[in-house]
């Protein structure tokens, strides 16, 4: 049973314009929803986390919007730039687990 | 150190062979995890702990897997007998905090299974 669902699997867009990813939880015992930016080679990093007492966090060109009662929330990358390309994965947290979607895969045009 | 050092990057196995895959956290980090992440596919959690106690290994597939992190700093990830559905790449992170504030992931080591 996959927890945490990711659309969509592969996304490309255009340099200035704007990123969209979703997910979407099955617990709602989750209280915690980060993202991560995964570059080839690297580990995952932190790039913005939200509670679900919130419904949305900004942090420079990326934002969080949290639908608590449909369960789902994204990301949104403004301004996408071709740095920006990487694999981008949401996760849900509780106690001593963090659960990843299947990742997205994004490539911004130069 | 200055973040999450794994060794060795790349490990190639044969089949039935033992491995062990080395994680040095950050240093002063409480919490370490073991993470397993097949090509194209989201970080799955392995095991975890928190300073020398393994509090959760739910996670590891089989009892061919061992964990152990015996001075509550440098964790040892063993898989005995590797089968080809055991190449993927294995993430140690760290934190300092409550896992739910993030941790810091490593760069990985790569094991493939011939």
């Amino acid at each position: 049973q996959q927890q945490v669902k990711q659309s969509p699997q592969s996304l490309i867009v255009q340099k200035g314009g704007i990123s969209i990813i979703n997910c979407a939880y099955e617990n709602t015992a989750f209280d915690y929803f980060p993202w991560y930016q995964q570059f080839p080679g690297k580990g995952p990093a932190l790039l913005i986390a939200i509670r679900p007492d919130v419904s949305e966090k900004k942090e420079g060109r990326f934002t969080i919007s949290f639908n608590k009662s449909a369960k789902q929330f994204s990301l949104h990358i403004m301004d996408s730039q071709p740095g920006d390309s990487a694999t981008y994965f949401c996760a849900a947290a509780r106690d001593d687990k963090i659960i990843f979607g299947k990742g997205t895969r994004l490539h911004i045009l130069p | 150190g200055a973040g999450v050092s794994q060794s060795p990057r790349y490990k190639v196995a044969k089949r039935g062979q033992d491995v062990a895959l080395r994680c040095d956290p950050i240093s002063g980090h409480v919490s370490l995890f073991w993470y397993q992440q097949a090509l194209g596919q989201g970080p799955e959690f392995l095991t975890y702990f928190q300073n020398e106690a393994q509090l959760d290994k739910s996670g590891l597939p089989s009892d061919r897997f061992f964990a152990e992190r015996p001075e509550g700093s440098v964790s040892t990830l063993k898989i005995q007998r590797t089968q080809q559905e055991d190449s993927a790449v294995y993430l140690c992170a760290s934190s300092s905090l409550r896992v739910t504030y993030g941790y810091t992931f490593g760069s990985g080591t790569r094991l493939t299974v011939v």
